[in-house]
Parts: structure tokens; C-alpha cells; sequence
């Protein structure tokens, strides 16, 4: 079973451009959830989507936004970026029902954008 | 609101001794407990969770974990470390019905002396 899929692994923007980066889950996964990682800040979640609807979200401004399509897949985009946005972004899936949802997240291995 | 704290932010150890990486949560109710590892450039693979029951569960890799309500703890453990075992470590909780959304302490890393 292929485990999550994100791309690009490595990305390189100026500030004020935008970024998009896509995510594809475990299949039969429905939800799907991203997160940044800086070395200062941790790990913290930005949001979830599940069956094409965000269902929860985190304390980031609204430059930060995402979509989920039909098949699950998942994009998260990045507004007018600046350097604090330097970070490995992960993505994670789960089956995303409630009876069968663990609270179990699998990992895809991010995307490392830098912003110059 | 809810807060993991890992007390150790780096942690070395020679091959073939025992290891313990310390994990304190603050929760409202009964959570979700996991562990994860991270390897240099790599995404999080779940070493080991804790719903219920057994209070000491085993994961993958030889490692171990240890749920004491209270302590609010949830220590990692391996009797035997490995130069593979060379990462960083990550504690986590989270509700059943988290949304996607785990609480992350902030890591410890873990370094393997020959």
C-alpha cells in the first residue's frame, strides 16, 4: 500500500510570491492534514479537510489556505510569502470517520520550502 | 488547553544502553497517546499509540511505552539502543475524534555514541 505522497519534496520561493504544495493520502483515506514544522515553533497544525470540507483548522493567518478534491487529494497554498514561512510542511492522512478513526496520523516526508 | 512537554531536548547515549525519553501532557480528559520518529529530512513514523487499556504498550522497533495517569507521563522506553536509533523523538495527544489536529511536544533528540 503506498504510504502519503507529497510534492514537490523541495521548493525555493522569493517573498511576496505564492506557493502551492499537493499532498496524495494513503488510499481509501479520506482526511487529510497538513502541518508546519520550524525549528523555533515545533510542529503545529494548520488545518484538515475531510471529504472536500475543512473541518478544523489552526491559529495561522489567512495567507494560508487549502482545498481536498474528490479523490482525497489535497493542496495547501501559501499567499505572499515572506521568510518566516521557511519550514518543512507536512501532510498526513487518516481514514477520517469516526468509527474508524484512531487518532492515528500517517505521514507523508514534507515539503522543504525556503523563502529568500 | 492542552500541552505536551518533552523535558529533554538532546539526549546521547552509547550503543547498547538503555533509553527513556521523557513525555509530560496536559489534557482535560483521558487523550490519545503516541510517539513518533523523525530521521534527518524525513516525515513522522508512529513508533508506538496508547488508547486504552494495558497501560504499557509495546511499538515497533523494541521500543516501549509507559501511561501513568498520575503522572500525566507517557515515557518512551528501549532496553538496547541502536546507531539506527538516531533521530528525533516526538510525543503527541490528541483526542480520538482529533480532526487531524495532534498536540506535539517539542522533540528530543536522540544521539548514538559507538
Amino acid at each position: 500500500k503506498a504510504g502519503v505522497t507529497q510534492t514537490p519534496r523541495y521548493l525555493i520561493k522569493t517573498r511576496g510570491q505564492q506557493v502551492t504544495l499537493s499532498c496524495s493520502p494513503i488510499s481509501g483515506h479520506r482526511s487529510v492534514s497538513w502541518y508546519q514544522q520550524t525549528p523555533g515553533q515545533g510542529l503545529q497544525f494548520l488545518f484538515e479537510y475531510f471529504s472536500e470540507t475543512q473541518r478544523n483548522k489552526g491559529n495561522f493567518p489567512g495567507r494560508f489556505s487549502g482545498r481536498q478534491f474528490s479523490n482525497s487529494r489535497s493542496e495547501m497554498n501559501v499567499s505572499t510569502l515572506e521568510l518566516g514561512d521557511s519550514a518543512l510542511y507536512l501532510c498526513a492522512s487518516s481514514p477520517g470517520a469516526a468509527a474508524a478513526n484512531t487518532g492515528e496520523l500517517f505521514f507523508g516526508e514534507g515539503s522543504r520550502l525556503t523563502v529568500l | 488547553a492542552q500541552s505536551v512537554t518533552q523535558p529533554d531536548i538532546h539526549i546521547t547515549v552509547s550503543e547498547g544502553a538503555s533509553l527513556e525519553l521523557r513525555c509530560n501532557y496536559s489534557y482535560g480528559a483521558t487523550p490519545y497517546l503516541f510517539w513518533y520518529v523523525q530521521s534527518p529530512g524525513q516525515g513522522l513514523q508512529l513508533l508506538l499509540k496508547y488508547f486504552s487499556g494495558d497501560t504499557l504498550v509495546q511499538g515497533i522497533k523494541g521500543f516501549e511505552a509507559e501511561f501513568k495517569r498520575s503522572q500525566s507521563s507517557f515515557n518512551l522506553r528501549k532496553p538496547s539502543v541502536h546507531w539506527s536509533d538516531a533521530a528525533e523523538y516526538f510525543c503527541a495527544v490528541g483526542p480520538r475524534t482529533s480532526y487531524g489536529k495532534l498536540t506535539f511536544g517539542q522533540g528530543t533528540i536522540l544521539t548514538v555514541h559507538p
